[in-house]
């Protein structure tokens, strides 16, 4: 166990439907980021948090959006689901900046059918 | 644009031998960090070693043990005394100085066989 909980594993849902994807970080970690894992996009940076505030943003859509809330965990937001957006996200963490090295947690794989 | 190039997709070693797996990268900055990750069948991204670019000394973390030459902008990872339990995906990332954003390579996919 990694210390990074992400919820639900799997995900099953139709075409134009919206899916919340949760993260808690590691106690003490402040940082959360989410990672798309695709097998045409490889791993791809979507957006970074820190203590309930954005810091950076990478390929995230628009149909896409994410928060942290004050308790420290993260929800990622996927609305009008394509086949496209089928993938494996990843939530990871940090105590602050992420030089040392980020611990991830074991993804949540959305399938859209 | 910083890019990491893996040229290797898939790689085999046998139990106990050593294998080089390798990672280029580009990047016109001079402060940054370079990292392995492993990924197992489970998926769960593992750390498995991180450098410095402002360090000479190249890491090491017990059996894995890295070639760093920045110059060249090449960073391999070593595993000695292979064990079946080192099979797993492996992805070389890099992280400019000024950013927390991880950039990944495609990975290569080692088997380790007994």
């Amino acid at each position: 166990d990694s210390g990074v909980t992400q919820t639900p594993k799997h995900l099953i849902t139709a075409t134009g439907q919206r899916v919340t994807l949760r993260c808690s970080p590691r106690s003490g970690d402040l940082s959360v980021y989410w990672y798309q894992q695709s097998l045409d996009q490889g791993l791809q940076f979507l957006i970074q948090y820190y203590n309930g505030e954005e810091r950076a943003k990478g390929n995230i859509l628009e149909r896409f959006s994410a928060q942290q809330f004050p308790d420290l965990h993260s929800e990622l937001n996927l609305s009008s689901l394509e086949l496209g957006d089928s993938a494996l996200y990843f939530c990871a963490s940090s105590e602050d900046r992420g030089y040392y090295g980020y611990t991830f947690g074991s993804g949540t794989r959305l399938t859209v059918v | 644009a910083q890019t990491v190039t893996q040229s290797q997709p898939e790689m085999s070693v046998q139990e106990a031998e050593t294998v080089t797996l390798s990672c280029t990268y580009d990047t016109s900055e001079n402060n940054y960090y370079l990292f392995w990750y492993k990924q197992p069948p489970s998926r769960q991204m593992i750390l498995v070693i991180r450098q410095e670019a402002y360090k000479q000394q190249n890491a090491t973390e017990n059996r894995f043990s890295v070639n760093f030459q920045k110059a060249a902008k090449s960073f391999s990872l070593k595993i000695s005394d292979s064990q079946l339990g080192d099979t797993a995906m492996y992805f070389c990332a890099f992280m400019p100085d000024n950013t927390d954003k991880l950039i990944f390579g495609t990975g290569t996919r080692l088997q380790v066989f007994p």
